[in-house]
């Protein structure tokens, strides 16, 4: 069974970074064709793609973010990390976190979801 | 970028209703595409993948049909349960997009 968790901070002030962690269960990140995606969403909006990292170590970002993004992962701790740089209150948003499925036909789809967490940009 | 044009952004309709949302891709995506059923509150649901696959443990009153550029996702018999923002994402291309949602609600 796949869970996926994420955990940070709730609150951050204009201009900090964010550092979000994804936690994981029931899959790993060293597996073929797997990989760990971040999406927002921020209150009254559609979702928003951020950030992917995958088995190989392939790294892939939104090019609007792309200077203010940074995912890694940690296979032994079954863990994938986002940070977020200069944040602004625009940035508040949910945060979610999904396993990344390839399939044989080269499809790539988010399988399994976390809850999200909800982080609010303010000072 | 991608563009996936969702419509309707809202639909109002009854328990046993058939309801369908579509999505226009900008440009050709082949059958990159997959359907996500969302609740506040509640993690995001994979629906349909490929364009047309129906995902495992999801019952089969949801469908999915298109290709290229044109895709729709159909509930038939709608159930209390069902009433959620549905969106659609393009896995063909960086940045990969979702659509705007539809916010299914009951009549």
């Amino acid at each position: 069974q796949i869970t996926l968790k994420e955990s940070g901070p709730t609150l951050v002030k204009p201009t900090q970074t964010l550092t979000l962690t994804c936690s994981f269960s029931g899959f790993s990140l060293s597996t073929s064709g797997v990989g760990v995606g971040w999406i927002r969403q921020p209150p009254g909006k559609a979702l928003e793609w951020l950030a992917l990292i995958y088995w190989d170590g392939n790294k892939q970002y939104s090019p609007s973010l792309k200077s203010r993004l940074t995912i890694t992962k940690d296979t032994s701790k079954n863990q994938v990390v986002l940070r977020l740089t200069n944040l602004d209150p625009v940035d508040t948003a949910t945060y979610y976190c999904a396993h990344r499925r390839i399939s044989l036909a080269g499809g790539k789809d988010f399988d399994y979801w976390g809850q999200g967490t909800l982080v609010t940009v303010s000072s | 970028d991608i563009q996936m044009a969702q419509s309707p952004s809202s639909l109002s309709a009854s328990v046993g209703d058939r309801v369908s949302i579509t999505c226009r891709a900008s440009q050709s995506i082949f059958n990159y595409v997959s359907w996500y059923q969302v609740k506040p509150g509640k993690a995001p649901k994979l629906l349909i993948y490929e364009a047309s696959s129906l995902q495992s443990g999801v019952p089969s009153r949801f469908s999915g049909s298109g290709s290229g550029t044109d895709f729709t996702l159909a509930i038939i018999s709608l159930q209390p349960e069902d009433f959620a923002t549905y969106y659609c994402h393009q896995s063909y291309s960086i940045p990969y997009t979702f659509g705007q949602g539809t916010k299914l609600e009951i009549k």
